[in-house]
């Protein structure tokens, strides 16, 4: 089976361009995070999504990011306009969740983009 | 408050060592689940093992256990015969019952020498 697929793998632009970050969770989950990691500050959660809909974006870290799912097959991060410190590992990841028997299983996560904001 | 502590930030030993990652966590709910996670080199995130806090077994599959102990709110993981493969960062990770959150610890760098 496959596994979550991102992409692209890496990305490198300048300060200011858009960047648009793709994921495509595994099949029959119904819950997806997107994640930021950095030497800095670790792994940061950005914002949680439940059958298409966003729960939490308290993670988000500014106005700059937007996420999207506008199915349970894919969804967008976007970085509109990127900075320098937006520079980081990207990870999104899908699980199956039943949030009404409070039952949350593993995440699995994508291999990430490594975003580069020059 | 959830919090999970990874004390241990960078570990080294030879190869064929058995090694322990400990894995502290806090909680005030009685239901939750921890998680181990395995980032290679490569970088992608590999999950390990899950485990919910009303089963206290250790697990064991292959070289990898798993010592879950409520009394001291500790996950602790062990490798034996460690091999130049498992360098790696090691997270651990708690999940509450009423959260979808992951609290993530910081990480535990192990390196395997030849």
């Amino acid at each position: 089976d496959a596994g979550v697929i991102q992409s692209p793998r890496h990305e490198v632009t300048e300060m200011g361009q858009e960047v648009t970050l793709r994921c495509k969770p595994i099949s029959g989950h119904n819950s997806l995070f997107w994640y930021r990691q950095t030497m800095m500050r670790g792994l940061e959660l950005l914002i949680y999504f439940n059958n298409n809909v966003p729960i939490d974006d308290s993670g988000m870290p500014e106005d700059r990011f937007s996420a999207k799912m506008p199915n349970a097959s894919f969804s967008t991060l976007k970085i509109q306009p990127s900075e320098p410190r937006d520079s980081a590992v990207y990870f999104c990841a899908s699980s199956s969740q039943d949030r009404g028997l409070r039952s949350y299983n593993e995440q699995f996560f994508g291999p990430g983009t490594r975003l580069t904001v020059l | 408050a959830q919090k999970v502590t990874q004390a241990q930030t960078e570990i080294s030993v030879v190869e064929k060592e058995d090694v322990t990652l400990d894995c502290v966590y806090e909680t005030r709910d009685t239901t939750y689940y921890l998680f181990w996670y395995k980032q290679p080199p490569s970088g992608e995130l590999v999950f390990l093992i899950r485990r919910n806090s009303f089963d206290e077994q250790n697990e064991i599959s292959g070289r990898y256990s798993w010592n879950f102990q409520k009394s001291t709110s500790s996950f602790n993981f062990t490798i034996t015969a460690s091999q130049v493969v498992d360098s790696a960062v090691y997270f651990c990770a708690l999940c509450t019952s009423g959260t979808y959150k992951y609290i993530f610890g910081t990480g535990t760098r192990l390196k395997v020498l030849a």
